[in-house]
């Protein structure tokens, strides 16, 4: 009963370091996305794709990018983080009818 | 611009009462309105509402939706300790394809013993 699996769950980096979040699903769902939470800002998205092969901006895209690996994984990347990325990060799926399953989200710090 | 306004955004009560969240949306091509609860880490779905008027129960929490007048509601009654959490509010729709969520700002809910 995984469902969505999000890895690493906590990061510190330092401004202008890179790294990749990971995320996973076993629920044979088409679409995925990443979103960040922040106090008061509710969760946004940042990237999705609706189907493998394919991604879209949401309405936060700027610093990151993204690979839909395959069907199962959707990474997300920093290319060079700032400390306005300091965020929680989830993941999520969904297949028809627009239910969404999160991860367990991923604390990320940047100094 | 699709946008969703929760209120109130925090709200504490005593075990036992009764809470009423609310939910306001603009957005365009409506298709779906969602409720999640979240404690300390993953939202976990709620209700779906697609349809005015029809109230979706599961045990002490229950949802409606006004799509006249482009609201929902969600109500817990008997709230316990465990009720504390966010709850957001979310809905599908806009002119993008695919099944996008615009998410409120959610409300805290504190129940005290």
């Amino acid at each position: 009963n995984a469902g969505v699996t999000q890895t690493p769950k906590f990061q510190v980096l330092k401004t202008g370091q890179s790294m990749t979040l990971q995320c996973a699903q076993d629920m044979n769902h088409n679409s995925m996305y990443w979103y960040r939470q922040d106090p008061g800002m509710g969760l946004r998205l940042i990237y999705y794709s609706a189907s493998e092969g394919t991604t879209d901006k949401g309405e936060v895209p700027n610093g990151y990018n993204v690979s839909r690996l395959n069907k199962r994984e959707f990474s997300l990347r920093l290319e060079s983080a700032a400390p306005s990325q300091t965020s929680v990060y989830f993941c999520a799926s969904s297949s028809i009818g627009f239910i969404q399953y999160f991860g367990a989200g991923t604390r990320l710090s940047v100094l | 611009e699709d946008k969703v306004v929760q209120s109130p955004l925090s709200l504490v009560v005593h075990e036992g009462d009764t809470v009423t969240l609310n939910c306001s949306y603009e957005v365009t091509n409506f298709r779906s309105l969602l409720w999640y609860k979240q404690e300390k880490k993953a939202p976990t779905f709620l209700f779906m509402l697609t349809s005015s008027g029809i109230e979706k129960k599961s045990g002490r929490l229950s949802s409606i939706l006004d799509k006249k007048e482009l609201f929902s509601i969600l109500n817990i009654t008997a709230t316990q300790t465990g009720d504390s959490a966010i709850y957001l509010c979310a809905v599908e729709g806009g002119e993008t394809s695919g099944s996008r969520l615009t998410f409120g700002e959610g409300t805290q809910l504190t129940v005290n013993p």
